[in-house]
């Protein structure tokens, strides 16, 4: 597809349960990343990768997110044990360039996001 | 205090209107600065992108940086109903450049 593409597009579970997020990023984007959005609020940096390798997941708010990206393209956000503090939109962003300072024009496509909803 | 303050609004003006939208940050080492435009149900997307003070036009929309105030504006010309959407200013955060620091958001509705 000509963008990036986020499956689900939303997720109620119960808590306790375990969640996965998938996100298909545009084809041969190096860069991805996760972001979680609050309602009422802008996105909070959680994870990042270059091809495979996980290079920041300073963001991710604790042991219960796990995230992967095995083949350096599809990437999968794992939520264990979900608590209701969990409930957002998971956005997935994709880039061309290594570094976004170094891209010139469009630095990171947006995924539609994943909207979770933990009862 | 958080790295990025932003007014979340929401702002509402009529069509034709001049938008000023605004942020500032903490952080004088901060060089990158960015507006993303967000509609509901969706993924923000890029406006404008400048780096250091100083202003940069694209067509109705004008950004500017004064990092003496640590100051940043989105000012919209001749406002749109299509304009309505969530503005969100956001800046680099680490010298690598590989994380962005995202404010709340301003919503905006210009009714026509």
């Amino acid at each position: 597809g000509a963008g990036v593409s986020q499956s689900p597009r939303y997720k109620v579970a119960k808590r306790g349960q375990d969640v996965a997020l998938r996100c298909d990023p545009i084809s041969g984007h190096v860069s991805l990343f996760w972001y979680q959005q609050a309602l009422g609020q802008g996105p909070e940096f959680l994870t990042y990768f270059q091809n495979e390798a996980q290079l920041d997941k300073s963001g991710l708010p604790s042991d219960r997110f796990f995230a992967e990206r095995p083949e350096g393209s599809v990437s999968t956000l794992k939520i264990q044990r979900t608590q209701q503090e969990d409930s957002a939109v998971y956005l997935c962003a994709s880039s061309s360039k290594v570094r976004l300072r170094d891209a010139t024009n469009e630095k990171l496509f947006f995924g539609s996001g994943t909207q979770l909803s933990v009862l | 205090q958080k790295e990025v303050e932003q007014d979340p609004g929401p702002l509402s003006v009529p069509e034709g209107a001049i938008v000023s939208l605004n942020c500032t940050y903490s952080n004088s080492a901060f060089q990158y600065f960015m507006w993303y435009r967000q509609y509901s149900r969706k993924g923000p997307e890029l406006l404008m992108y400048t780096y250091s003070s100083g202003n940069k036009e694209d067509g109705r929309f004008t950004a500017q940086v004064d990092k003496s105030s640590k100051y940043i504006s989105l000012f919209i010309r001749d406002s749109q109903p299509s304009d309505s959407a969530t503005y969100l200013c956001a800046i680099l955060l680490n010298q690598a450049g590989t994380a962005l620091i995202f404010g709340k958001g301003t919503t905006l509705s210009v009714s026509s």
